[in-house]
């Protein structure tokens, strides 16, 4: 089982619609977990990251369930610049106390007029 | 302030050949991770240094190797390349090893081509 799975999409939406990513993790002491936005032959960039009580950030909104090990984005009013790759991403606890990051295989979005 | 850059932005290699990667780390930050990225996949972890030492290491054959420098700039090296070694390199560096609630900032990576 991938340590973070991810559905790989693509989800091909029209502007202004609403579209939900999900990912599970299999670590269940994992500490923090975000959402990372990749375009295309780019480097990924922090979206946002994603707590327990759900936060939200403008359009966007995540959502983490540690009892289902189970992560989501939703976006709303989706737009023509929301198109990208979406990165879900864990920090399991590291054996030696250092910190990594472990990245799901990520969701695409396409956004068409 | 200063962020991660990396060099060289693209690289093309033979099979067999070796590679050295580089990475700076954004002003203040004394570890440095290494990721690679296949295509069609999300980053893996290769290895992290920390004050010049490798403090953690992803599930990467020895051929995969590094430096960290007393500036805390560090260097990534693969040895015998291989065709599956074609990947996006990223590095990001952090404070203390610290993980917090920005999570890593990446270089915009080397793109490794082999041939």
């Amino acid at each position: 089982r991938k340590e973070v799975e991810q559905d790989p999409g693509p989800f091909n939406v029209p502007e202004g619609a609403t579209v939900a990513f999900n990912c599970t993790y299999s670590n269940s002491a994992s500490q923090s977990f975000f959402w990372y936005r990749q375009d295309c032959r780019k480097e990924p960039k922090l979206l946002m990251s994603v707590y327990s009580s759900g936060n939200e950030d403008g359009r966007f909104t995540a959502q983490l369930n540690r009892a289902s090990q189970y992560i989501s984005l939703l976006i709303r009013d989706s737009k023509l610049s929301d198109s990208a790759t979406y990165l879900c991403v864990v920090n399991p606890p590291g054996a030696g106390g250092y910190n990594k990051l472990i990245f799901g295989a990520g969701t695409r979005l396409a956004v068409h007029p | 302030e200063t962020g991660v850059t990396q060099s060289p932005t693209h690289l093309i290699k033979t099979r067999g050949q070796q590679v050295t990667l580089r990475c700076s780390s954004q002003s203040g930050h004394n570890t440095v991770s290494w990721y690679q990225q296949a295509l069609g996949q999300g980053p893996q972890f290769i290895f992290q240094y920390y004050r010049e030492e490798e403090n953690g290491r992803g599930n990467f054959p020895p051929r995969f190797s590094g430096l960290q420098f007393p500036n805390y700039s560090s260097e990534l090296n693969v040895n015998a390349l291989e065709l599956d070694d074609s990947a996006l390199y990223l590095c990001a560096s952090s404070l203390n090893n610290a993980l917090d609630n920005y999570g890593y900032t990446f270089g915009s990576g080397t793109r490794l081509t082999v041939v």
